[in-house]
């Protein structure tokens, strides 16, 4: 079955500082990952997804994720983190139905 | 850009009422899914269409049915229900028939049942 975890419930970092988001994947046959935010009361935003290709995909809002197949990772990260960003993070996988499967969510608190 | 829609954003209803609640999809998308996420918790999948027809079933209920019409909104309609269904319920859309995999949410209805 296709699964993706998400180790940490919330992760907090100071403003202007580097964030990573870490999420781990289990799927047979090639990934199809992604990285939805969610705003208190809001929907989810769709923020940059993985499909083929380079490992770092880029995405909305500067966030960027790294696929990296030999540690089955794909952990979302900024360079420069701003209170705006804090938020719910859902990492998930397309499984073959084309349903998306959604970790339990990281909720990222930037510090100012 | 035109984003996926969902009506009503609210909704209270009394134990056993029934709710219908509607989904319009980003234009030219083919395919609709339905999400329910309880309080803290991560969405969990419901049902999706395709091209009108029933694509996949995940944890529905038998109590709760849905369709995608000829011009590719959606209802989701709730029967009996029950405290247990107050819940943020988003649709989503995509462009599946282009290959298009990622999913647009729209901003979900609240549904707080009493």
């Amino acid at each position: 079955a296709q699964s993706v975890a998400q180790p940490e419930d919330q992760v907090n970092v100071a403003e202007g500082n580097p964030l990573t988001v870490k999420c781990t994947y289990s799927v047979s046959g090639n990934p199809y990952l992604f990285w939805y935010v969610q705003y208190p009361n809001r929907g989810l935003q769709f923020l940059l997804k993985y499909i083929t290709g380079d490992n770092l995909v880029k995405g909305s809002y500067g966030f960027e994720a790294e696929f990296n197949k030999s540690q089955t990772s794909f952990h979302l990260k900024k360079p420069s983190a701003l209170v705006s960003d804090s938020a719910l993070y859902f990492c998930a996988v397309l499984n073959r139905d084309d349903k998306i499967i959604f970790g339990k969510g990281t909720r990222l608190h930037i510090l100012p | 850009a035109a984003g996926v829609i969902q009506s009503p954003r609210h909704l209270i209803k009394e134990k056993r009422e029934t709710a219908t609640l509607k989904c319009y999809p980003i234009p030219r998308h083919d395919t609709v899914y339905w999400y329910q996420q309880g309080p803290g918790q991560d969405p969990q999948f419901l049902i999706s269409f395709y091209e009108k027809m029933q694509s996949d079933k995940g944890s529905i209920p038998d109590r709760f049915s849905a369709q995608q019409f000829s011009d590719y909104h959606s209802e989701l309609n709730m029967s009996s229900l029950e405290l247990g269904d107050s819940a943020l319920y988003f649709c989503a859309s995509s462009g599946k028939g282009q290959g298009s995999y990622e999913q647009y949410f729209g901003p979900g209805t609240r549904l707080t049942v009493t």
